[in-house]
């Protein structure tokens, strides 16, 4: 158990419309980070906060959002959902991201779009 | 950014050595980690590496040459539960993120 909460563990919606996925970190870590893995392609960075500020970006769709809460939980947001959205989401969370310290993940969310 | 090639799959017997061979071009490198992944399952923490050498853990090593944008993971003692991918993800200076290899399958067989 990485420590890292992730919900719902599974998600089926349809095209069009959005859905919220949630992450709790570990105790004490600051940072919280968003991955895509789809079938067909590696982990994907997408986002990065750390103490409830964005601190690094990567392939985002616009139609995806996130932001980290005082209570340092994170949200992802994905709107307008399209078939190839299709993917397990993972968040990791690490306490600063510095240093030698790993980034643990959650157990994901498995979003199918029907 | 980073680009981070490995092997797609390997395949190795029970008991055997197996190494996993990782290359990355950089334009700011700050570490190193490799991670295994079952398949559905949460990528899990094995290795660091952020100076050039070998870094022994167990059964698990990991090597980096900085110089020649080069690490290895090598797998001792091959168990079945070793059938996972391997991943290889490198620590952007500026921003400290996270770029991640497509993975290495390796399958264990008895």
């Amino acid at each position: 158990d990485s420590g890292v909460t992730q919900t719902p563990k599974h998600l089926i919606t349809a095209t069009g419309q959005r859905v919220t996925l949630r992450c709790s970190p570990r105790s004490g870590d600051l940072s919280v980070y968003w991955y895509q893995q789809s079938l067909d392609q590696g982990l994907q960075f997408l986002i990065q906060y750390y103490n409830g500020e964005e601190r690094a970006k990567g392939n985002i769709l616009e139609r995806f959002s996130a932001q980290q809460f005082p209570d340092l939980h994170s949200e992802l947001n994905l709107s307008s959902l399209e078939l190839g959205d299709s993917a397990l989401y993972f968040c990791a969370s690490s306490n600063t991201g510095a240093g030698n310290q790993p980034q643990h993940f959650g157990d994901g969310t498995r979003l199918s779009i029907l | 950014g980073q680009n981070i090639d490995q092997p797609t799959e390997m395949t190795a017997t029970e008991g055997a050595i197996v190494q996993i061979n990782c290359t990355y071009q950089t334009s700011g490198f700050n570490g190193l980690f490799w991670y295994q992944q079952h398949a559905g399952e949460a990528p899990t923490f094995l290795s660091y590496n952020v100076l050039d050498g070998l870094e022994e853990k167990g059964r698990f090593s990991s090597f980096l040459s900085r110089s020649k944008g080069y690490s290895y993971l090598l797998l001792k003692e091959l168990q079945m539960k070793d059938s996972a991918s391997y991943l290889c993800a490198v620590r952007d200076r500026s921003d400290y993120k996270l770029s991640f290899g497509a993975g290495t399958t390796v399958t264990v067989r008895a």
